[in-house]
């Protein structure tokens, strides 16, 4: 099955400097790549996601890279602000994000210092 | 608009008693899964529904049973409870196989 691999586990940043978290996946089928952000007491929800015909995606301060050769994925979030603080997750799905297809990292827990 | 509600949000458990995380949705999602969160182990899928009466196993299904008679429902029950089904629970849906999962806010479950 799909193995997804999410470093770092923790991610300690100055606000307003950029954090950069990334995935590898193993399966080359996977197609479909979506980030969750998990608050602290809260369920995740999706931020962004990017499909492997697509090699980047930008929205506001958030961007997803995604290089199908060396299958690995990268979440980019600039100008850092508290809000950013949380869990973000990486998956990836060869069934384009069904519930029997997406398998997640382990999580980065990102910090953002004043 | 509710999305995916969960219930209880904690419940303490002794080991062997059995239970039921309750999760609905007002969406009209043909999908919803649970999984289990663990420090350290990121989201892992227990079980799964592609629709009404239809359901499968996902990563870590042992100890858990489901059901789903209706699509606004999917009821998770814990036959017998162990204390390594400890854990932060979330129930998820989905419109279908490509898109977003809209999760719940969690069921904290604790095995003593």
């Amino acid at each position: 099955g799909e193995n997804v691999e999410q470093h770092p586990s923790t991610l300690s940043v100055q606000e307003g400097d950029s954090a950069v978290i990334k995935c590898t996946y193993s399966d080359s089928a996977s197609n479909y790549f979506p980030w969750y952000k998990q608050e602290l007491g809260k369920g995740p929800q999706l931020i962004i996601d990017i499909r492997s015909n697509v090699g980047e995606k930008k929205d506001q301060r958030i961007a997803v890279t995604l290089n199908k050769t060396a299958k690995h994925f990268s979440l980019h979030i600039t100008e850092t602000q508290p809000e950013d603080s949380a869990v973000y997750f990486c998956a990836a799905s060869k069934a384009g994000g069904g519930a029997d297809g997406l398998t997640f990292g382990k999580g980065t827990h990102l910090i953002i210092q004043p | 608009n509710a999305g995916v509600t969960q219930t209880p949000k904690f419940q303490v458990l002794k080991t062997g008693q059995s239970m039921t995380l309750q999760c609905a949705q007002d969406m009209n999602h043909e999908y919803m899964s649970w999984y289990r969160q663990d420090p350290g182990m990121g989201l892992r899928l227990i079980h799964y529904s592609v629709g009404a009466g239809i359901t499968d196993q996902g990563e870590v299904p042992n100890g858990y049973n489901v059901s789903r008679s209706t699509t606004e429902d999917f009821p998770l029950r814990l036959l017998s409870a162990a204390p390594s089904q400890t854990s932060v629970y979330f129930c998820a849906s989905s419109y279908g196989q490509i898109g977003e999962l809209f999760f719940g806010e969690g069921s904290r479950l604790t095995v003593l």
